[in-house]
């Protein structure tokens, strides 16, 4: 069975600075990906950054970064430089790397970015 | 904009009604997944296809849920007899099989509401 722990509800940043969503997982795949999605208060949900379990360098996307320890089975997203735009749910997924054919969900936190 | 569309945006029904929603994927995707979200909840797997074909049904999807993809492009998510806890968001997303990441991606959802 696959789960997805997100343990903030709600997180508070000023505009600019960085800021560290934390995910952890459990898995009993061999080969999993790990995504990142971001959901605006319009509903829809915006792809982020990916990681898949064997990649060897943590992945970027612009200001997104996920640093993923395997060992600790955690896959926190770190955005830097955030911006107004960025206030938002953010939910971290899993599923079978390759044939994922469906997503197993956290929670999601809440970011809020201050002026 | 060839990003994968959802209608109606919002549905508000009675009790006992039918609904019917449309899910239009990314062209060239051949893998659809329908999701449905709660308030304060992470997005829960109901149904995928590949192609025309579906291959997997979540336990959540009763006998009132039918899902079909006829010709493998676009999708419909029928609600017969809806209840009161079948108001939620509901998530459409296409990928593409074989993609090393196969990233999901969502239209803008369905928000049902059943009073």
């Amino acid at each position: 069975a696959q789960k997805i722990t997100q343990t903030q509800p709600g997180m508070f940043v000023q505009e600019k600075e960085a800021v560290t969503l934390d995910c952890t997982y459990d898995t009993s795949d061999p080969s999993y990906g790990l995504f990142w999605y971001k959901q605006p208060s319009s509903g829809e949900m915006i792809f982020l950054i990916y990681q898949g379990s064997y990649d060897q360098q943590n992945a970027t996307e612009g200001r997104y970064s996920l640093n993923f320890q395997k060992a600790r089975k955690s896959a926190n997203l770190v955005i830097s430089a955030s911006q107004l735009g960025d206030s938002a749910m953010y939910f971290c997924a899993t599923g079978r790397a390759g044939n994922n054919r469906k997503l197993i969900w956290g929670l999601g936190t809440s970011l809020a970015v201050n002026p | 904009d060839t990003g994968v569309s959802q209608n109606p945006r919002h549905k508000i029904t009675k009790r006992g009604q039918n609904v019917t929603f449309r899910c239009d994927p990314i062209s060239e995707h051949n893998r659809l997944y329908w999701y449905r979200q709660t308030l304060g909840q992470g997005p829960e797997f109901l149904t995928y296809f590949q192609n025309e074909a579906q291959l997997e049904k979540s336990r959540l999807l009763s006998d009132r849920f039918s899902a079909e993809r006829p010709k493998g492009s676009f999708s419909t998510l029928e609600i017969q007899r809806t209840e009161q806890g079948d108001s939620a968001m509901y998530l459409c997303a296409s990928s593409l099989r074989g993609g090393a990441e196969e990233t999901q991606y969502f239209g803008p959802g369905t928000r049902l509401l059943v009073l």
